[in-house]
């Protein structure tokens, strides 16, 4: 089956920096969806992606498209504590969702 | 919006009994997906459904488990019998194509096989 390759798999950062994440995979896409998870919840859908070289924003997250359709990042801009949690990757490829690994953010305030 | 409604959100059973999930998928959605979460494994996609219809099962990991949709907004996802590698946290997504397909996800069930 189509892999996703999430990187980071953790990081510890600082109260206020930047946080960049992304996907990659050896297959192409039609969309690509950041999620985040906190403890005992379901994921939560961020951002959508649905055009190669689509940036788009919400708040203080910024997520890209890559232009080849096998990528994507995720950065979050002046982090703060309620942003820990695990991130998710996933691209849709004929009407199916693949994920990735996760990275878990880890916010000292 | 009430978002993807499933049910029980915990369920503790003993080995050889039977489980049955629950989802309400958003309305409107045409797609639902049930997917299984463990540390070990990530999420993994069970089946999923268009218009009802399952598509893909591939993912269901052997006959003890099996899944109905008998309408749009109903769906069931049944473990019999129970096994304790069953455990984990079950999740319910439904999807809708508006330009490109996106992706809700339920609360979940935490499933405890003992």
């Amino acid at each position: 089956g189509q892999q996703l390759n999430q990187s980071p798999q953790s990081m510890f950062i600082q109260e206020g920096e930047d946080v960049s994440m992304n996907c990659t995979s050896s297959s192409i896409f039609n969309t690509w969806l950041w999620y985040k998870q906190d403890p005992g919840e379901g994921p939560v859908l961020l951002i959508a992606l649905y055009k190669a070289g689509e940036l788009t924003s919400n708040g203080r997250l910024t997520a890209q498209f890559g232009i080849t359709r096998k990528d994507s990042f995720l950065n979050i801009s002046a982090s703060i504590p309620s942003d820990v949690g695990i991130y998710f990757c996933a691209g849709q490829s004929f009407n199916k969702f693949y994920f990735g690994s996760g990275t878990k953010l880890n916010v000292k305030p | 919006d009430a978002g993807v409604i499933q049910s029980p959100r915990h369920e503790v059973t003993e080995m050889g009994q039977e489980v049955t999930l629950r989802c309400k998928p958003i309305s409107g959605h045409n797609s639902l997906f049930w997917y299984r979460q463990t540390m070990m494994r990530g999420l993994e996609l069970l089946i999923y459904f268009n218009n009802n219809v399952p598509i893909d099962d591939s993912g269901m990991p052997e006959d003890r488990f099996s899944a109905k949709m008998p309408n749009a907004s109903f769906s069931t996802l049944k473990i019999q019998p129970s096994e304790p590698r069953d455990s984990a946290v079950y999740f319910c997504a439904s999807s809708y194509r508006r330009g490109g397909e996106t992706q809700y996800f339920g609360p979940g069930t935490r499933l405890l096989v003992l």
